[in-house]
């Protein structure tokens, strides 16, 4: 079992650029989450999707969109992106909401 | 507003010497405490869940306790591998408006020195 992965590790965009994020989990969890981590703040949460099908606003959604491909994938996409965006981003799965989250290796975003 | 709050913000002890480390909160209803280990440039690793005042969790050197205020995590003659930030989180009911997910606090940064 590899878990959460999360591809890519490391990525640097320029101010308005766009890429995509991407999260599997292959312990066939429903819920999946979106969190981003910066010095001072904490883990926040972006996106969740409680189950395969729907995806809900967190703590910090703004500048990003999520897709729930299938039960197995959640992708985070910023359309264009900014400095206040560079953060590292994590995602995580867990088998109902009320359960323990695990959480993927996470990636280390820089915009200049 | 619904907080959570660990102290302290970091701590060094010697190995061989036991501490704790506190989660205090403010949540309108927990639906569960969670503690977590993150080691540096890697995700949290998840260690214990709490549901009710009481209930107290064990693994190896870690115990984690739960009070109706706050969470205790005690750590039993450390070694230098359990040096790493230790992460509180709470979840609350989703129907009482709050999103799903966990609200995190800060973390404590545990060295233990050989």
């Amino acid at each position: 079992n590899a878990g959460v992965t999360q591809t890519p590790k490391f990525q640097v965009l320029k101010t308005g650029q766009s890429m995509t994020l991407q999260c599997a989990q292959d312990m066939n969890h429903n819920s999946m989450y979106w969190y981003r981590q910066d010095p001072g703040m904490g883990l926040r949460l972006i996106y969740y999707s409680a189950s395969e099908g729907t995806t809900d606003k967190g703590e910090v959604p703004n500048g990003y969109n999520v897709s729930r491909l299938n039960k197995r994938e959640f992708s985070l996409r910023l359309e264009s992106a900014a400095p206040s965006q560079t953060s590292v981003y994590f995602c995580a799965s867990s088998e109902s909401r009320e359960g323990e989250q695990y959480f993927g290796p996470g990636t280390r975003l820089t915009v200049t | 507003e619904d907080q959570v709050t660990q102290s302290p913000e970091a701590l060094r002890l010697q190995e061989g010497e036991s501490s704790s480390l506190n989660c205090s909160y403010t949540v309108s209803g927990l639906r569960g405490l969670f503690w977590y280990r993150q080691d540096p440039g890697k995700g949290p690793e998840f260690l214990f869940t709490l549901y009710s005042a009481g209930e107290e969790k064990e693994k190896e050197r870690l115990k984690a306790t739960l009070t109706k205020k706050e969470s205790f995590l005690h750590i039993t003659a450390p070694k230098p591998e359990d040096s790493a930030t230790y992460l509180c989180a709470v979840s609350i009911p989703y129907s009482g408006g709050g999103a799903d997910g966990l609200t995190f606090g800060k973390g404590t940064h545990l060295i233990i020195q050989p």
